[in-house]
C-alpha cells in the first residue's frame, strides 16, 4: 500500500517549452502533496506544498508563475514547468501525505532542458 | 525550528559488517523522525519512522533506529551490510500532528558496501 507514481519518469524538452509532471497516489487519498527538487549529489529541496482544492504554498525563492501546481483531486497533483530553461534541468520528486503524517514519495521525474 | 544533521557524508563498510549512520536532530516540538533510502536515479523509499511510540524502531531490510531524546539522536543501524544496501540515506524530521507537514531533510549519507 501507499504507492505514489510519477509520470513521466524522463522528459527532454527544448528551451522555452512547458512540461507537465503528474503525481498520483495510487491506493490512498492525499489532501496534501509536496513537490521537491533535487540537484545531483544533493539533498531534496522543498519547492511547494500542494493542497487539494486550494492554492499551493510555495517556499521562499520558488517562482509560483514558473512552477505551476494544480491539485485538482485527492489522488492527483501536477507540476508544470513553464517556459523551461536549461537551469530548470533537475530531478523532481513528489510525495503524498498519508496516514500518521508519513510522506510517501514518487519515483521522481528527470527533466533535461536543451 | 527543526533541523537535522547527518554527521557523515560518506560511510564505507565491508559486506557482512555492521552499519551505523548517524543523525542528530533539533526540534522545538515532539518530532516525527524518518529514515529514507534513495538508490541511484530512484525516488525515496521509507525505511522506518519514529512517531513517539517505541524508541527502538524496526524498519525494512533489517534496519533499525533508536530515538534518544537525551542525545537528540536517531542513528540508523544494521547488523550486517549487504551489497544491495549501497545507496544514499536521508534522516528526516517533521512536526507531529501539524496537519500540513513539510519535511526537513538532512544532507544525506552515502553508504558504500565493499565486497
Amino acid at each position: 500500500g501507499a504507492v505514489v507514481s510519477q509520470h513521466p519518469s524522463w522528459v527532454i524538452c527544448k528551451s522555452g517549452t512547458s512540461v507537465k509532471i503528474e503525481c498520483r497516489s495510487l491506493d490512498f487519498q492525499a489532501t496534501t502533496m509536496f513537490w521537491y527538487r533535487q540537484f545531483p549529489k544533493q539533498s531534496l529541496m522543498l519547492m511547494a506544498t500542494s493542497n487539494e482544492g486550494s492554492k499551493a504554498t510555495y517556499e521562499q525563492g520558488v517562482e509560483k508563475d514558473k512552477f505551476l501546481i494544480n491539485h485538482a483531486s485527492l489522488t492527483l497533483s501536477t507540476l508544470t514547468v513553464t517556459s523551461a530553461h536549461p537551469e530548470d534541468s533537475s530531478f523532481y520528486i513528489c510525495s503524498a501525505l498519508g496516514l500518521e503524517e508519513t510522506q510517501y514519495f514518487g519515483p521522481g521525474t528527470r527533466l533535461l532542458v536543451l | 525550528a527543526q533541523s537535522v544533521t547527518q554527521l557523515d557524508s560518506h560511510v564505507s563498510v565491508s559486506e557482512g559488517t555492521p552499519v551505523l549512520l548517524r543523525c542528530n536532530y533539533s526540534s522545538s516540538y515532539s518530532p516525527s523522525l524518518f529514515w529514507y533510502v534513495q538508490h541511484p536515479n530512484k525516488g525515496l523509499q521509507l525505511l522506518l519512522k519514529y512517531t513517539s511510540a517505541a524508541t527502538l524502531v524496526k524498519g525494512i531490510n533489517g534496519f533499525e533506529a533508536e530515538f534518544k531524546k537525551s542525545e537528540t539522536s536517531f542513528h540508523l543501524t544494521k547488523p550486517s551490510a549487504h551489497m544491495s544496501d549501497a545507496a544514499e540515506y536521508f534522516c528526516v524530521v517533521s512536526l507531529l500532528n501539524s496537519g500540513n507537514t513539510p519535511l526537513v531533510f538532512g544532507k544525506g549519507t552515502r553508504l558504500s558496501v565493499i565486497a
